[in-house]
């Protein structure tokens, strides 16, 4: 079975700053990576997705992440956040090449403060 | 299309009563999860369809628990005799048949029992 440990449950951090949401992953087999952006009172949207070829993945809203395969690591990247940013982040993985079910991460809550 | 659609978005119940929400997928995905989330923690799978056959359950998925997706378009996830330990939000959430496609979340139903 695959698991997923996001190492912050809090980030805070100033506007404009860089953030880094750390998440590391565990699986016995290849796998895909993903990560979801969760406002208040709302779904889960995606933010990214890694399925295969390049390790660094750009997503929507400036977000980027890095596969490590060697670290098992899945890190979120912005390189400047906005207060919109604000929301909880979860980290996800699920076997590679199956329609099985996402496991996610605990969560953590990012807070731009202006 | 507007998306995954559940309802209710609330519900408030006593132990003991019976609940069941519904979710109305995206028309064309053929595939349907639920998810349970309780605050502070990521969502954890419950159950999955494809189509109208249920092909995977959670083994938190308990007795009480029983889902169904019909004619494989919207689905219903019932609780028999709530707990207080039931209250979480319950999340639904649809794709389409290839892998590279992105799995779409509902704003989920928020259970409270009392």
């Amino acid at each position: 079975a695959q698991s997923v440990t996001q190492l912050d449950s809090q980030v805070p951090v100033f506007e404009e700053a860089p953030v880094e949401l750390r998440c590391n992953y565990s699986s016995s087999v290849s796998v895909y990576l993903f990560w979801y952006v969760q406002y208040p009172n709302q779904g889960l949207q995606l933010l990214l997705k890694y399925l295969s070829g390049s390790t660094l993945v750009k997503g929507i809203n400036g977000f980027e992440a890095e596969f490590n395969k060697s670290q098992t690591s899945f890190h979120l990247r912005k390189p400047s956040v906005h207060i919109s940013d604000t929301a909880e982040y979860f980290c996800a993985v699920t076997i590679s090449g199956s329609a099985r079910q996402l496991t996610f991460g605990s969560g953590t809550q990012l807070t731009v403060l202006p | 299309d507007t998306g995954v659609s559940q309802d209710p978005r609330h519900k408030i119940t006593k132990r003991g009563q019976n609940v069941t929400f519904r979710c109305d997928p995206i028309s064309e995905h053929n595939r349907l999860y639920w998810y349970r989330q309780t605050l502070g923690q990521g969502p954890e799978f419950l159950t999955y369809f494809q189509n109208e056959a249920q092909l995977e359950k959670s083994r938190l998925l308990s007795d009480r628990f029983s889902a169904e997706r019909p004619k494989g378009s919207f689905s219903t996830l019932e609780i028999q005799r709530t707990e207080q330990g039931d209250s979480a939000m319950y999340l639904c959430a649809s794709i389409g048949t290839s892998l590279n496609e992105k799995l779409f979340f509902g704003s989920g139903t928020q259970l409270s029992v009392l």
